[in-house]
Formats: C-alpha cells, sequence, structure tokens
C-alpha cells in the first residue's frame, strides 16, 4: 500500500521567512496530494490540493509542488504570519483511479516567532 | 447539516469497557472515513464507507473495532473492552464521492481517554 513519508517533524521559522515542507509517496499510481493544517485543538482543514497532471499550483502566500518521477511533493509558505503557526498534513491517494482513502503524513508542527 | 458532526466531544472510560463514537456527515456526502490521532502522531486511517458499505477495513488495528454506517448518513465506531493503547482522538471525515479526489470535510473529533 502507500505510504507518505513527511519532512521536517518541526520547522520554526521567523515571520515573514519562508517555510517548506516536503512529502515522498511510495505508489507512483497515487495521483491526488492534500494539504492539510490543524492549528491547535481544531480539526484539520484542507489548504491546497494538486492533482498529477501538473507540477504546481500557487494560492495567495502558499504553493504546491509535484515531482512525479521523483515521487515527492512540497508546500511552501511565503511571508510567514504567526498566524501560519499549525501542524501540516501531507496526503496522497490514488483518486479516481481507486476508491482508496487519503493515506497522511505524520505531520510538521511550524512555528512562526514574531 | 452545515458540517460533519462528532459525538461525544469527550469521552473517558474505564478499560474493559464498550465505547460507541458517533458520526452525522454533510448531508449528500457519500463517503465517510474514520482516522485515529494519537498524541503527537498523524493521522491512521482505520475504515471507510461508500454509502452503507466499507470496502477498505484495512485498518481497524483489531477484532475490537467495528464500525457501521446506516442509511448512508450517521456511522457508528465501537470499541470493544477498550485498552488503554486506545486513548486517542477519533475523527471522522466525509467527502461528497469516494476516491481521494475529493477534499475531506473533518468533523471535530471524539477525544477517547481509556483510565
Amino acid at each position: 500500500g502507500e505510504n507518505v513519508e513527511q519532512h521536517p517533524s518541526t520547522l520554526s521559522v521567523q515571520e515573514g521567512d519562508s517555510a517548506v515542507i516536503k512529502c515522498t509517496y511510495s505508489d507512483s499510481a497515487s495521483n491526488y496530494f492534500p494539504w492539510y493544517k490543524q492549528e491547535l485543538g481544531k480539526r484539520p482543514q484542507l489548504i491546497i490540493d494538486i492533482r498529477s497532471n501538473v507540477g504546481e499550483k500557487k494560492d495567495q502566500r502558499i504553493a504546491v509542488t509535484l515531482n512525479k518521477t521523483a515521487k515527492h511533493f512540497s508546500l511552501h509558505i511565503t511571508e510567514t504570519q504567526p498566524e501560519d503557526s499549525a501542524v501540516y498534513f501531507c496526503a496522497a491517494s490514488k483518486g479516481a483511479k481507486g476508491n482508496t482513502p487519503l493515506v497522511f503524513g505524520k505531520g510538521t508542527r511550524l512555528s512562526v516567532i514574531a | 447539516g452545515a458540517g460533519v458532526s462528532q459525538s461525544p466531544s469527550n469521552k473517558v472510560t474505564e478499560k474493559g469497557k464498550d465505547v460507541e463514537l458517533r458520526c452525522d456527515p454533510i448531508s449528500g456526502h457519500t463517503a465517510l472515513y474514520w482516522y485515529r490521532q494519537s498524541l503527537g502522531q498523524g493521522l491512521e486511517f482505520l475504515i471507510y464507507f461508500q454509502g452503507n458499505s466499507a470496502p477498505d477495513k484495512s485498518g481497524l488495528p483489531s477484532d475490537r473495532f467495528s464500525a457501521e454506517r446506516t442509511g448512508g448518513s450517521v456511522s457508528t465506531l465501537t470499541i470493544q473492552r477498550t485498552q488503554q493503547e486506545d486513548s486517542a482522538v477519533y475523527l471522522c471525515a466525509s467527502s461528497l464521492r469516494p476516491g481521494g479526489n475529493y477534499g475531506y470535510t473533518f468533523g471535530s473529533g471524539t477525544r477517547l481517554t481509556v483510565v
């Protein structure tokens, strides 16, 4: 089955700096890669996703890149703000190719220091 | 409903007792998922439903865990003879269709503590 590895497990950045979180996946058939943000004591929420027919997607200060050959994808947050502090999870699934549930990475705890 | 509802929000139970956790998905969402999140850990897949059937039960950790879904809506996760290692936050999510191409909406979870 699919296995998703996520790095780093913790990340501290100064406010205004950029943060990058990286994930690798094992199943080359996976084609859907979402990112979820979980603030302390709250539910995970989808912040951005990418499908395997594109290499990059951007939404304001957040961008995700996908390298299918290397089987890795990354989340980039620019101009970080204190409210970006949270745990971020990457995930992968086969999407429409199979009714498989999302497999999540173990999460990255991002701390933005004001 | 407007979101995914889970109840109870917190549950403290004695070791050996049975517990039932409830999930009420977004109306019209055909797929429903259960995940478990232990302290400081990631999201561990347990089971998912497409309608009332469960095509994938591979994540259930033992035969003490079972789940059902009725009427294509509410789902119940049952843990029998609870153990301390069952302590975790149990998250339910639903999506419009099965298959990860559709974003999940998570509930707020049930925090289970086995003492």
